[in-house]
């Protein structure tokens, strides 16, 4: 079992591009959240989808879009990148709201 | 919001030594749950605990909800326990975790 699987591990965008991360889980979990994670921050929930053909914004989803592309997949977009997206985005997956969370490996963003 | 507070915030252990560590919050949890971000940054869930005591190896783990804490217990620590523990917590009838800040924790032979 592969888990969840982010691709990709980094990349670099310039201010104003756009590009999306991609995640995919082969656990057959219901739920799927993408999360950054900044020096000083903590772990910031950006968005989520509790089940297949939802979406919900979390705490920090300015400048983010995302689509539950199928109970695999769940990927975001960054339509404009700014310096302030510079981050670290993880992807996680779990079967519902009362069971354990599972991340990815992580995707290392740097806008300049 | 729900406050988490972890503590402490930093923590440098020698090798074999234990530790506690604490998580507090402001607020009645359904959930609650421990990771260890390793040095290379990978995010490891180690317990699903939202009340009593779980072990794991020498990992355990003990959450008095009544109370609102968490403690994580290290035994015997190994540099492989290096990193960054955090605590989650979920309330209400939300399906929205909320992390602690983390205790940085650093095990030296």
């Amino acid at each position: 079992n592969a888990g969840v699987t982010q691709t990709p591990k980094f990349q670099v965008l310039k201010t104003g591009q756009s590009m999306t991360l991609q995640c995919a889980q082969d656990m057959n979990h219901n739920s799927m959240y993408w999360y950054r994670q900044d020096p000083g921050m903590g772990l910031r929930l950006i968005y989520y989808s509790a089940s297949e053909g939802t979406t919900d914004k979390g705490e920090v989803p300015n400048g983010y879009n995302v689509s539950r592309l199928n109970k695999r997949e769940f990927s975001l977009r960054l339509e404009s990148a700014a310096p302030s997206q510079t981050s670290v985005y993880f992807c996680a997956s779990s079967r519902g709201w009362d069971s354990p969370l599972h991340f990815g490996n992580g995707t290392r963003l740097t806008v300049t | 919001g729900i406050q988490v507070e972890q503590s402490p915030p930093d923590l440098i252990l020698q090798e074999g030594a234990n530790s506690t560590l604490r998580c507090n919050f402001s607020d009645s949890v359904n959930n609650l749950q421990w990771f260890h971000q390793n040095p290379w940054g990978q995010l490891i869930n180690l317990f699903y605990i939202p009340s009593g005591t779980k072990q794991n190896g020498r990992l355990s783990a003990t959450t008095v909800a009544t109370e609102r804490y968490s403690l994580l217990y290290i035994s015997s620590s190994q540099t492989t326990d290096s990193g960054v523990y955090f605590c989650a917590v979920l309330t209400g009838g939300g399906n929205k975790l909320t992390f602690g800040t983390g205790t940085q924790l650093k095990v030296e032979l």
